[in-house]
């Protein structure tokens, strides 16, 4: 069975950092790509990250690009997302998702307020 | 960057009524398109893959159509779980864009 879980979410003040973990069950982690998403409160689903199966090419959103860095570690089954100089804007559940996004975690939520 | 301008943003229906939601890609995107449901404090839930490939396990009353610049997702006969909210997902051309979502009420 597929499973994807999301860890390290909270709360974090303005300008903080905060990584989050997706661990991955029941597939070949290192031959799918996997991105990140995230939905705001009351909000709409955001694409935010990807990154390739040997975690060579990334992508970012305007909105995180230069702030967010995603990383994979195969040989753990885990896909990261480290989030920098955090804003109240970038309040949301995380999801994290295979490839095909077919398979979603259950999200993380993130909560940046002072 | 591709939009997806996605309608309506909500409508009331009632069960056993057919129900269309549209997704417009601003350019075309071939059948690169996923139709989620996704339901208060859950993690989405693909439907439909490739435009129009009903996803395993999912209903046969949900269907999907559409190639290029026009999608639509179509719930033959609403049923009291389908109430939730609908998104379409263009995976064409970097960066991935959602449509806004289609809340599905209770009439």
């Amino acid at each position: 069975e597929v499973q994807l879980v999301e860890s390290g979410g909270g709360l974090v003040q303005p300008g903080g950092s905060l990584r989050l973990s997706c661990s991955a069950s029941g597939f070949t982690f290192s031959t799918y790509a996997m991105h990140w998403v995230r939905q705001a409160p009351g909000k709409g689903l955001e694409y935010v990250s990807a990154i390739s199966t040997n975690g060579g090419i990334t992508y970012y959103a305007d909105s995180v690009k230069g702030r967010f860095t995603i990383s994979r570690d195969n040989s753990k089954n885990t896909l990261y997302l480290q989030m920098t100089s955090l804003r109240a804007e970038d309040t949301a559940v995380y999801y994290c998702s295979r490839e095909t996004v077919d398979y979603w975690g259950q999200g993380t939520l993130v909560t940046v307020s002072s | 960057d591709i939009q997806m301008t996605q309608s309506p943003s909500s409508l009331s229906a009632s069960v056993g009524d057919r129900v269309t939601i549209t997704c417009r890609a601003s350019q075309g995107i071939r059948n690169d398109l996923g139709w989620y449901q996704q339901k208060p404090g859950k993690a989405p839930k693909r439907l439909i893959y490739a435009a129009s490939t009903l996803q395993s396990g999912v209903p046969s009353r949900f269907s999907g159509s559409g190639s290029g610049t026009e999608f639509t997702l179509t719930i033959s006969s609403l049923q009291p779980e389908d109430f939730a909210t609908y998104y379409c997902l263009q995976h064409n051309t970097y960066p991935w864009t959602f449509g806004q979502g289609t809340k599905v009420e209770i009439k």
